[in-house]
């Protein structure tokens, strides 16, 4: 089956400062989604990002489907971005949203 | 407009009892999915259903676990004879029904409910 790393594992920033998230995948994907879940467990949706870039306010993220990556960027951290964050994809085709998740990306952001 | 709703958010369990974890979807979503996350790893699909209708359960154990989403009512996770191994947080997911490829369509997440077995 599909295989999804995502690095760095853990991550630990200063307030303030930008970091990259990486999801690598080893198929072709019909679909891409990036989470956060927050330190008491809520898994809240980031974006839906199959191909091409976006943003949201101090979050973006890019996926480039035909080289099997996404990146997410978080500029000016806050202490509230701690948490995890996980890459998920779709590799079936119509009607099947069986995603597959990474095994996330641990962010500590320190005051 | 509320979301996907689980409850309970907590359940406390001996070796042996049953378990119960319930999900309503978000209103207009007709598709649920459980996930399961075990400590300090990331979520592992378990079943797709419709209503009525089991679609997808490859990730569900052979044993003891089983799901159902009823024609009236919230989508139903049960597991019989529960095991310390069954300690973890249970996600559920909801989605429309996509009629086309590489539509817009994102899983939107409950609050998990998690099981501690004692």
């Amino acid at each position: 089956g599909i295989q999804v790393e995502q690095s760095p594992p853990d991550l630990i920033l200063q307030e303030g400062a930008n970091s990259t998230l990486r999801c690598n995948f080893s198929d072709s994907v019909n679909n891409l989604q990036w989470f956060h879940q927050n330190p008491w467990g809520q898994l809240i949706n980031l974006f839906y990002i199959p191909s091409g870039t976006k943003q949201n306010g101090r979050l973006s993220a890019t996926t480039v489907a035909t080289e099997r990556y996404s990146l997410l960027y978080i500029s000016s951290s806050q202490t509230t971005d701690s948490g995890v964050y996980f890459c998920a994809v779709d590799p079936g085709f119509v009607g099947t949203y069986k995603y597959i998740f990474g095994t996330g990306t641990r962010l500590k952001v320190l005051a | 407009n509320a979301g996907v709703m689980q409850n309970p958010r907590h359940l406390v369990r001996r070796r042996g009892q049953e378990a119960r974890l319930r999900c309503s979807p978000m209103k207009g979503h007709s598709h649920v999915y459980w996930y399961r996350q075990l400590p300090e790893e990331g979520l592992k699909f378990m079943v797709y259903l419709q209503k009525e209708n089991i679609i997808d359960e490859s990730g569900m154990p052979k044993e003891r676990f089983s799901a159902e989403f009823p024609k009236e009512g919230p989508s139903i996770l049960r597991i019989q004879q529960v095991v310390r191994g069954d300690s973890a947080a249970y996600f559920c997911a909801s989605s429309p029904r996509s009629t086309g490829t590489r539509t817009n369509e994102k899983l939107f997440f409950g609050s998990g409910t998690q099981l501690s077995v004692l």
